[in-house]
């Protein structure tokens, strides 16, 4: 079973602007991660937040984590064309590290050029 | 380095056939997970090996095994194929520690008619 929801399922937004989707887990977690997947093809992890962090940025990405809320936010900045794909929260409750992830349904992101 | 190399890329397949399917992970990386991804279910857990021991088991039938081999090469097998088996079936590899990202291959496509 999925423990993330996210939220929108699809967004469309227009070159430059900025993307921002959510993610909503149930258990408590060691590490929230995001990955992107273009269609048909593998995911590719972006980036990875601790329990402990609330906020972390790579490159154009900003990441958030509210353990209270159980929820996480992914926001996009300056959206350019390639960044057209689904994006996936996923969470790691385990007991080793990372030898099983919990993956949310995905939000399918179209940026128009 | 190379990435995370899964074969065959796509396969067709009847139903009570079974099949094995080949992953090859990223150098130095000894944990191995699979995935199984439907746009119903969306992306599912199946097991993890490290260092040819399994270390954690999703919710599938017993129809669904894997093994890991001493240079860490994995390969799952589905016996009795279902209808329902139909997906694209994603490795991941990992170095295994605590917060440490996967790797995902680009999948195999798995058709079973």
């Amino acid at each position: 079973s999925q423990q993330g929801e996210e939220d929108p399922q699809a967004l469309s937004i227009q070159e430059g602007e900025n993307a921002t989707m959510n993610c909503s887990y149930k258990t408590s977690i060691n590490n929230l991660q995001w990955y992107r997947q273009n269609s048909g093809r593998g995911l590719v992890h972006l980036i990875l937040i601790r329990s402990n962090e609330r906020e972390k940025h790579s490159g154009r990405l900003r990441v958030t984590l509210d353990t209270s809320k159980k929820s996480s936010s992914l926001l996009i900045t300056a959206s350019r064309a390639a960044d057209t794909a689904s994006y996936f929260c996923a969470t790691d409750a385990s007991n080793f590290g990372n030898e099983k992830l919990t993956f949310g349904t995905g939000t399918r992101l179209t940026i128009i050029p | 380095k190379a990435g995370v190399t899964q074969t065959p890329r796509y396969l067709i397949k009847t139903r009570g056939q079974q099949v094995t399917l080949s992953c090859s992970p990223i150098s130095g990386h000894r944990s191995v997970s699979w995935y199984q991804q439907t746009p119903g279910q969306g992306l599912q857990f199946l097991f993890e090996y490290f260092s040819e021991t399994q270390r954690n088991k999703g919710n599938f039938p017993g129809r669904f095994s894997g093994r890991q081999f001493s240079n860490s090469r994995s390969e799952m097998n589905v016996s009795t194929l279902e209808l329902g088996d139909s997906a694209l079936y994603l490795c991941a590899s990992s170095v295994g520690r605590e917060n440490s990202p996967l790797h995902f291959g680009n999948g195999t496509r798995l058709t079973v008619t």
